[in-house]
């Protein structure tokens, strides 16, 4: 079975532009969650879905948003892109969200802004 | 709000010795979760070892094995038997227990294995 797959691998915007970030879970994975990777950082929370619900949200602005679709694949989209937005945002699909579950990670967008 | 701390920014081991990572948390909670995640140079996160709050026995991976302290706070990683494959970034993770969300991660510690 494939793992976590996001895409694009990697991006280049520039400020006050407008990203999506693609994740499709491992399959008959319906959790999706979504961090925020500064380089030399662990990651930051940023959302967690589960059967297309937002369950749960990290401190992050509004500029940052996420849906997940029937097919529990999700999307991240950052609105009115800033120089600090630039790191590595991964994506981890679970099989019901559940704390004690194992999280499985993609191998990562990284986003470079200018 | 949960912290969870990694003092350690770097550690150097030689191979086939034993090393020992180290990470503390704060939480008010009594049910969480812990985890050490591995993130090699490159490649994806993978984890490493799980640990429930309300057990009180060690969990343990093959090498891999914690010391968990719930009163202290505590939750180190020991690598026994280090292999070259084992460097790389290693996280320490909190999750509560009584909902979906929120992973706490901290800063993470770089592992070397010297040859």
């Amino acid at each position: 079975d494939a793992g976590v797959t996001q895409s694009p691998t990697h991006l280049i915007k520039t400020r006050g532009q407008q990203v999506t970030l693609r994740c499709s879970p491992i399959s008959g994975h319906k959790s999706v969650s979504w961090y925020q990777q500064v380089l030399g950082q662990g990651p930051q929370f940023i959302f967690q879905y589960y059967e297309k619900e937002e369950r749960g949200r990290g401190n992050f602005p509004d500029r940052f948003s996420a849906r997940q679709f029937p097919n529990y694949s999700s999307e991240l989209n950052v609105n009115a892109l800033l120089l600090g937005d630039s790191a590595l945002y991964l994506c981890a699909s679970s099989l019901a969200g559940q704390p004690q579950e194992t999280q499985y990670f993609g191998p990562g967008t990284r986003l470079l802004v200018l | 709000a949960q912290t969870v701390t990694q003092s350690q920014p770097e550690m150097s081991v030689q191979e086939a010795e034993t090393v020992t990572l180290s990470c503390t948390y704060d939480t008010s909670e009594s049910d969480y979760y812990l985890f050490w995640y591995k993130q090699p140079p490159s490649r994806q996160m993978i984890l490493v070892i799980r640990q429930e709050a309300y057990k009180q026995q060690n969990a343990t991976e093959n090498r891999f094995s914690v010391n968990f302290q719930k009163a202290a706070k505590s939750f180190s990683l020991k690598i026994s038997d280090s292999q070259l494959g084992d460097a790389a970034m290693y996280f320490c993770a909190y999750r509560r227990g009584n909902n979906f969300n929120k992973f706490y991660f901290g800063s993470g510690t770089k592992l070397n294995v010297k040859p």
